[in-house]
């Protein structure tokens, strides 16, 4: 199974300022049709999960563009320009290029 | 607007079964792969199982492959996931996801499982 890495595992953030989570995969995600499956999710307490970013930079319709994600191979990055109260909660990187699929540990944003 | 929501879940002793179901609207449920995923108690997210369009390809993790069947019934727009031979480790909540080429755009609400004596 790929083994997917997220550090930060815990992020305080002033709000209005950046937050970066970084997310690394045991192999490469670029699957066989050239695509990089390489998702971004967000969880608040008690909520199912919400799908930020796709296929490595792409933003589903809806999400702020504060929201960036970048990266290739098996390094990628979560971006948020300037830190809003709602973006608080935990952040997941997930693969989807191999099954099983697989999901980072996660990354708890917090407001200092 | 697309709607999961799933339901069967409950308490369950050790080695008992249950059977999930997940009602799809909102879309043409027979044009899309489905997934269920869980969360235990206070930790990440784990896949479980997927299944396409017409029931030809399935696919389980490791943790349930032989305890767990997945299936659909699109003239109902539902998915189903029955659980055999459950495990305390099977305790979670389990969301039933939506496929595609933005796979994960939308989950249910989820529904806990609990296996306890």
């Amino acid at each position: 199974d790929i083994v997917m890495t997220q550090t930060p595992l815990s992020s305080p953030v002033t709000l209005g300022q950046p937050a970066s989570i970084s997310c690394r995969s045991s192999q490469s995600l670029v699957h066989s049709d050239g695509n990089t499956y390489l998702s971004w999710l967000h969880q608040r307490p008690g909520q199912p999960p919400r799908l930020l970013i796709y296929r490595i930079s792409a933003r589903v319709s809806g999400v702020p563009d504060r929201f960036s994600g970048s990266g290739a191979g098996t390094d990628f990055t979560l971006k948020i320009s300037r830190v809003e109260p709602e973006d608080v909660g935990v952040y997941y990187c997930m693969q989807t290029t191999k099954f099983p699929f697989t999901f980072g540990q996660g990354t708890k944003l917090e407001i200092k | 607007e697309v709607q999961l929501v799933e339901s069967g879940g409950g308490l369950v002793q050790p080695g008992g079964s249950l059977r999930l179901s997940c009602a799809a609207s909102g879309f043409t449920f027979s044009s899309y792969w489905m997934h269920w995923v869980r969360q235990a108690p206070g930790k990440g997210l784990v896949w479980v199982s997927r299944i396409n369009t017409n029931e030809g390809i399935t696919s389980y993790a490791d943790s349930v492959k032989g305890r767990f069947t997945i299936s659909r019934d699109n003239a109902k727009n539902t998915l189903y996931l029955q659980m055999n031979s459950l495990r305390a480790e099977d305790t979670a909540v389990y969301y039933c996801v939506r496929g595609g080429e933005q796979l994960g755009d939308y989950w249910g609400q989820g529904t806990l499982v609990t296996v306890s004596s």
